[in-house]
């Protein structure tokens, strides 16, 4: 299958800090890519579609302003956390679609101080 | 808003069938997949089913969907312990490509 890779695996900050996560498709261009977020011992919570070339559109309840996403080329996406807080601690997720499936990263744990 | 349910937690015997069982809300999903999660990693796409399908059969994995109960399941041939992981059933959103996922089950493989 499709390879998507993220970075960083895992990062540590401190609370006011911005913090950006990679999320790339390595063997496929990619013009759909999704970001979700997870919480310990729950499911995937989807926070927005990031497109290639447009805006990213977001999840109701979702900051945009606070979760800044980029996809600036077909295998490339980014997820800012601006002025992260404890609250904005997490597994972050990002998946890349090709044809029917998507395919996932293998995730980002983030958390701030 | 659409909604995903699945039970929590299934204990099987190594060698045996595992069955995990899903409920959805939105009758209009073109696709349902399948996910397996181990821990501290992504998600691994393990199969989908297209919704003019009620079953799919993938070497060990048989998916069948009853679209009027809007019910999906994912049986396990001969399970082994590497299977031990969080199975999360994810209908996609209408004709989107968004998905929804479950709460996911913890599928435990005793020896």
């Amino acid at each position: 299958g499709a390879v998507v890779s993220q970075h960083p695996s895992w990062v540590i900050c401190k609370s006011g800090t911005s913090v950006k996560i990679e999320c790339r498709s390595l063997d496929f261009q990619a013009t759909t890519m999704f970001w979700y977020r997870q919480f310990p011992k729950q499911s995937l919570m989807l926070m927005a579609t990031s497109n290639e070339g447009s805006k990213a559109t977001y999840e109701q309840g979702v900051e945009k302003d606070k979760f800044l996403i980029n996809h600036a080329s077909l295998t490339l996406s980014t997820l800012t956390v601006t002025s992260a807080h404890p609250e904005d601690s997490s597994f972050y997720i990002c998946s890349a679609r090709q044809a029917n499936e998507q395919f996932f990263g293998p995730g980002t744990r983030l958390t701030v101080l | 808003g659409e909604d995903v349910e699945q039970s929590l937690f299934l204990s099987v015997r190594e060698g045996d069938s595992s069955v995990i069982n899903c409920t959805y809300t939105d009758s209009s999903s073109t696709y349902l997949y399948w996910y397996k999660q181990e821990p501290g990693a992504g998600l691994q796409l393990l199969t989908y089913i297209f919704s003019n399908m009620d079953m799919k059969q993938d070497q060990r994995l048989t998916v069948l969907l009853n679209k009027k109960d809007k019910h999906l399941s994912l049986r396990i041939a001969d399970t082994q312990t590497g299977d031990s992981a969080i199975y999360f059933c994810a209908p996609q959103v209408g004709s989107s490509y968004k998905l929804i996922f479950g709460s996911g089950t913890r599928l435990l493989v005793r020896p």
